[in-house]
């Protein structure tokens, strides 16, 4: 079964506390890997696709790598404008809903100053 | 403008009506699709269309249904409301040509009593 894991759940940090967010996939092919930024009671806002192994992409405090069996978004001295729930996404390369995405739970991320 | 659009924002409903949850955009998008957000359980898919005249099932459609209008237009319908249908409800489209990503709505909060 596709499976997309992430963690840890919740992550608090402080402001200028570098870390970094995983999500895990269990996939037989994968076509493409999305991350995306949400704030509470508003839509998820889409951050990068990630296509194959050793791809990185890179978007102010934010950068996301892709392995094989999982993807990391970097956050670099974060700031409390990044408090918000990270989701991270899988598209697989076969079946008859190919186009369609697969979630993960989320991370909620928050930045104390 | 946002791209995509959703309307009503906040509904609060009594169980066995039936509403109407509906979706706009001007992306030019061919792809629609239709998810539910709940705390803990992550965005599941409803339903998901591929053109006006192709309409997919997702992981949730029992006791939904929905309608592409037009290119533009997707609704979503609840015949009967039920209280564990009390959720966030997110319209998004995509490419799926030239490229994947999906792209959402701002959500509309539905309250079933």
């Amino acid at each position: 079964e596709d499976q997309v894991t992430q963690s840890p759940e919740a992550l608090r940090l402080q402001e200028g506390e570098s870390s970094s967010l995983n999500c895990s996939y269990t996939v037989s092919g994968l076509r493409g890997l999305f991350w995306y930024r949400q704030d509470p009671g508003k839509g998820p806002e889409f951050l990068f696709t990630l296509y194959s192994a050793g791809e990185e992409k890179e978007k102010e405090r934010l950068k996301a790598t892709l392995t094989k069996k999982e993807s990391f978004l970097h956050i670099t001295a974060p700031k409390p404008e990044d408090s918000a729930t990270y989701l991270c996404a899988v598209q697989v390369n076969y079946g008859g809903s190919q186009g369609n995405l697969i979630f993960g739970k989320g991370t909620k991320l928050s930045v104390k100053p | 403008d946002a791209d995509v659009t959703q309307t009503p924002r906040n509904r609060i409903t009594k169980t066995g009506k039936r509403i109407m949850l509906e979706c706009s955009q001007t992306k030019g998008h061919d792809r629609m699709y239709w998810y539910r957000q709940d705390p803990g359980l992550g965005l599941r898919l409803i339903y998901y269309s591929f053109d006006v005249k192709d309409i997919n099932k997702g992981e949730i459609s029992d006791g939904y249904s929905v309608s592409r209008q037009a290119q533009a237009k997707f609704s979503l319908s609840l015949e009967s409301a039920i209280p564990n249908q009390t959720a966030l409800y997110f319209c998004a489209t995509s490419d799926g040509q030239l490229s994947y990503e999906q792209y959402f709505g701002p959500g509309t909060r539905l309250t079933v009593t």
